[in-house]
């Protein structure tokens, strides 16, 4: 399989729930990124992952926790979430940070949705 | 600081006809611009970007972009819009600091 693959595409789940998403990308990229897409708002940059470190947090509740225990896959996990966590949450990978040229490769995604 | 604004949220046009889609930029110095487009319940994919080897870039599914320094805009066209063209499509740029800005995207929907 190539490019960048996400699971579960959809995924419903209560407010007491823990799951986890999942990103793995194919392209030998050094880079990730999850990103969460909600409704009539712009794109919302969650975290960055630079050689498995993790090189950016943007203010995100500590309900979300990422992992990266490879360049490979990324992990959210979820716990305790709120009905306006639902959303789409998009997985990207890119050759490397801080390239002012540098393109993002994204999965499909994950349709979340918290009852 | 840098920023890109999409100056429509959407756009209608019929099958056949061109498609122009409006972006500006701000920046302080030679910017890098993309678009991506997202496909519903699909992920973002790159349409084009520049890289200030040429003002005129051309990227995928006959998509075109100029980019005007005078006028600080990179507005995304095609000569005859396609049904399968129907989608969102996002105005990129990076910070200073390497940080990727989206744009609040411009819904493009085509009439039979």
């Amino acid at each position: 399989e190539t490019g960048v693959t996400q699971t579960p595409r959809h995924l419903v789940m209560g407010m007491t729930n823990k799951k986890s998403l999942k990103c793995e990308q194919h392209l030998g990229h050094n880079a990730m990124y999850w990103y969460k897409q909600s409704a009539k708002k712009p794109l919302e940059l969650m975290f960055v992952y630079s050689l498995e470190e993790r090189v950016e947090n943007n203010s995100v509740p500590s309900r979300f926790s990422p992992e990266c225990p490879n360049s490979s896959h990324l992990f959210l996990h979820l716990h305790t979430l709120q009905p306006e966590d639902s959303a789409l949450y998009l997985c990207a990978s890119s050759q490397d940070i801080g390239f002012l040229y540098n393109e993002q490769f994204f999965g499909p995604g994950t349709r979340l949705t918290v009852l | 600081a840098q920023s890109v604004t999409q100056l429509d949220s959407h756009v209608s046009v019929s099958e056949g006809t061109p498609v122009l889609l409006r972006c500006n930029y701000s920046s302080s110095y030679s910017p890098s611009l993309f678009w991506y487009v997202q496909h519903p319940n699909k992920g973002l994919q790159l349409l084009l970007k520049y890289t200030s080897a040429a003002t005129l870039v051309k990227g995928i599914n006959g998509f075109e972009a100029e980019f005007k320094k005078s006028e600080t805009s990179f507005h995304l066209t095609k000569p005859s819009a396609h049904m399968s063209d129907a989608a969102e499509y996002f105005c990129v740029t990076y910070s200073s600091a390497s940080k990727i800005i989206f744009g609040s995207g411009t819904r493009l929907s085509i009439r039979p």
